[in-house]
């Protein structure tokens, strides 16, 4: 089946720095993948929708100058948080467009 | 706007069954899909229906009524691995709408 990989798994970063995050699709190409956001006990919520080949859409209250997106490939999709700040640290998950494959998470740390 | 209420905590003995109800209200529905969350770990797919009307799969069943915006998962024969958190998630518009989760607490 479709597999969606990301990395890394998990990172601490210093706050001010800004951190990269990867999702590959290892047998599949992906031409829409979503970044999902959550708190601890939430749920996950949409941060944006990002296209192959095109700029990213992002759902209301999310900046993009933030949370940098790329989807340069048919099978990478990126999430950077830049400038980030303690209130960033969340558990960070990209999913295929079909709704059955996931990342494995990132458990990102602002100190 | 967008609404998905599931219960937040649910528990049951290891061997029984336990029913997690999900109701939504959304625009441009076109399914809704059950997942399975360990902590600390991303979510997995367990079920999907579209139409009304009972899908199984195994210890897992769901059911879909459209008309009143409703749906549970049905977990059979439970074992102390199925306590997790179990999101239901309306697909909308191409998007999906994610209920905060029901916390399954298995016990001996």
């Amino acid at each position: 089946g479709a597999v969606v990989s990301q990395h890394p798994s998990r990172v601490i970063c210093k706050s001010g720095t800004s951190v990269k995050i990867e999702c590959r699709s290892l047998d599949f190409q992906a031409t829409t993948m979503f970044w999902y956001r959550q708190f601890p006990k939430q749920s996950l919520m949409l941060m944006a929708t990002s296209n192959e080949g095109s700029k990213a859409t992002y759902e209301q209250g999310v900046e993009k100058d933030k949370f940098l997106i790329n989807h340069a490939s048919l099978t990478l999709s990126t999430l950077t948080v830049t400038s980030a700040h303690p209130e960033d640290s969340s558990f960070y998950i990209c999913s295929a467009s079909n709704g059955y494959t996931f990342g494995s998470g990132t458990r990102l740390t602002v100190v | 706007g967008q609404n998905i209420d599931q219960p937040t905590e649910m528990t049951a003995t290891e061997g029984a069954i336990v029913q997690i109800n999900c109701t939504y209200q959304t625009s441009g529905f076109n399914g809704l899909f059950w997942y399975q969350q360990h902590a600390g770990e991303a979510p997995t797919f367990l079920s999907y229906n579209v139409l009304d009307g009972l899908e199984e799969k195994g210890r897992f069943s769901s059911f879909l009524s459209r008309s009143k915006g409703y749906s549970y998962l049905l977990l059979k024969e439970l074992q102390m691995k199925d306590s997790a958190s179990y999101l239901c998630a309306a697909l909308s518009w191409g998007k999906f709408q994610f209920g905060a989760g029901t916390q399954v607490v298995v016990t001996p």
